[in-house]
């Protein structure tokens, strides 16, 4: 079963737009969550996270939200850039002692210029 | 910059022969991880390490195999490689007293 899930494949964005990538989960033991983004031949690269015990964290134009109740976490770009075109990865860890990731599908976010 | 290094990049092999991916560290930490990335099915964890000779199978662990003999260095084994097992591999180490991972470049793995 999957435990995380990104159910848009993909996104298409106008450029200076807002980008609002979603997440769901299901383990509710999952009690830290991050976005990772990915361009193609590189690895992935850690952009922003937040711990269940917040509801938003912000660092520049990335916003992640995070709505316990529903499970559900989402990550906004604003304003969207050329440049933010790439696969991103929403993850999920059950804490201190899990020490493990898990990951979704990904979301191929295209930024038209 | 976390410091990950992977060899080789990219390695072109043949069904049945022995592969060894490895994965170098400069930061001594003591988490390292082996995930493979497949078009519609993200990135799935194969083992992971918490420590010098300490590892641990993760989700898709069958056909491989791993060791760690020194804290800077884990490799990944494919004993006898399938067309299966053709995949981007990626080494990830995790920052101690966080959960957050941090990737090496990759490597491409085609098995003909």
């Amino acid at each position: 079963d999957q435990q995380v899930k990104q159910n848009s494949p993909s996104l298409s964005v106008q450029e200076g737009r807002i980008s609002i990538l979603n997440c769901d989960y299901t383990n509710s033991m999952f009690d830290y969550f991050l976005w990772y983004k990915k361009y193609p031949a590189e690895g992935p690269t850690f952009l922003i996270s937040i711990s269940s015990i917040k509801d938003k964290n912000e660092d520049g134009r990335f916003t992640v939200f995070l709505n316990k109740s529903a499970k559900h976490l989402s990550l906004h770009i604003v304003p969207s850039q050329p440049g933010d075109s790439a696969v991103y990865f929403c993850a999920a860890s059950a804490g201190a002692g899990s020490y493990q990731l898990t990951f979704g599908k990904g979301t191929k976010l295209s930024v038209i210029p | 910059d976390a410091g990950i290094t992977q060899s080789p990049r990219h390695k072109v092999t043949e069904t049945g022969t022995p592969v060894t991916l490895r994965c170098h560290q400069t930061e001594n930490h003591r988490y390292m991880y082996w995930y493979r990335q497949d078009p519609g099915h993200g990135l799935r964890l194969i083992h992971y390490s918490y420590g010098v000779k300490d590892t641990d199978k993760g989700e898709v662990s069958d056909g491989y195999s791993v060791s760690r003999s020194k804290t800077e260095d884990f490799l990944l084994t494919l004993e006898s490689a399938t067309s299966s097992q053709t995949s981007v591999y990626f080494c990830a180490i995790r920052r101690d007293l966080t959960d957050t991972q941090y990737f090496g470049p990759g490597t491409r793995l085609t098995v003909l």
